[in-house]
């Protein structure tokens, strides 16, 4: 069974650091992974999707990697800013006999101050 | 705008009764998701669809129905037999299985 982790479960910066989020599973043969933004009480949007045979990402100042072999992923956020303060979700797919399917880790809780 | 909507925002719900929540998309998708979302886990899959007039359970499926009548619609009724309803439940469609999923704004329920 596929398992997500993200570590840390929270984490509070100061505007302008550069800094990593973590996501690690358990079962390397996945599709593709996806990192997601919430905000409270929301739903989920979407920050970046990273097929199998791909190692990175980027979208302005997100950078995501893949290292499929090790079940990681990191999501790089460079110059924080306070409106990057959300719950950062990441998800890994893996095709099955009866489709696609998403497993969450329980994500990672930031807070940009300023 | 394409996009995704849920209703109701906020749903209250005596123990015994049948609720449904409502999930509509406009943006073309074939596959539609409901989850479940409970402080401190993660996302949990109830139910999908891949398309119109079919759908698979999920990891958490008792206790909860659905239908697929439109490509546009995945109501989701979560039933008596569902022993802990309270949660935040959030709709996602994508234009396939293995594609990229986008999510609604979500439905709280609250049990009284």
């Amino acid at each position: 069974k596929q398992e997500v982790t993200q570590i840390p479960a929270a984490l509070s910066v100061p505007e302008g650091e550069n800094l990593v989020l973590n996501c690690s599973f358990t079962d390397s043969a996945i599709y593709n992974l996806q990192w997601f933004r919430q905000d409270p009480g929301k739903g989920l949007t979407s920050l970046l999707l990273i097929q199998s045979s791909q190692r990175e990402q980027t979208s302005g100042r997100l950078n995501a990697s893949l290292d499929k072999s090790s079940g990681r992923s990191t999501l790089y956020i460079a110059a924080s800013q306070p409106g990057d303060s959300a719950t950062y979700l990441c998800a890994v797919s893996i095709l099955t006999g009866g489709g696609n399917k998403l497993t969450f880790g329980t994500g990672t809780q930031l807070k940009v101050e300023l | 705008d394409g996009g995704i909507t849920q209703s109701p925002k906020y749903l209250f719900r005596k123990e015994g009764q049948n609720v449904t929540l409502s999930c509509e998309q406009n943006l073309n998708h074939d596959a539609m998701y409901w989850y479940r979302q409970d402080p401190g886990q993660g996302l949990r899959l109830i139910y999908y669809s891949q398309i119109v007039n079919d759908f698979q359970k999920g990891d958490i499926a008792e206790g909860y129905s659905v239908s697929r009548e439109k490509k546009e619609s995945f109501p989701l009724t979560v039933t008596s037999a569902q022993k802990n309803p309270t949660a935040f439940y959030l709709c996602a469609s994508s234009r396939g299985l293995s594609n990229e999923q986008f999510f609604g704004p979500g439905t709280r329920l609250t049990v009284l």
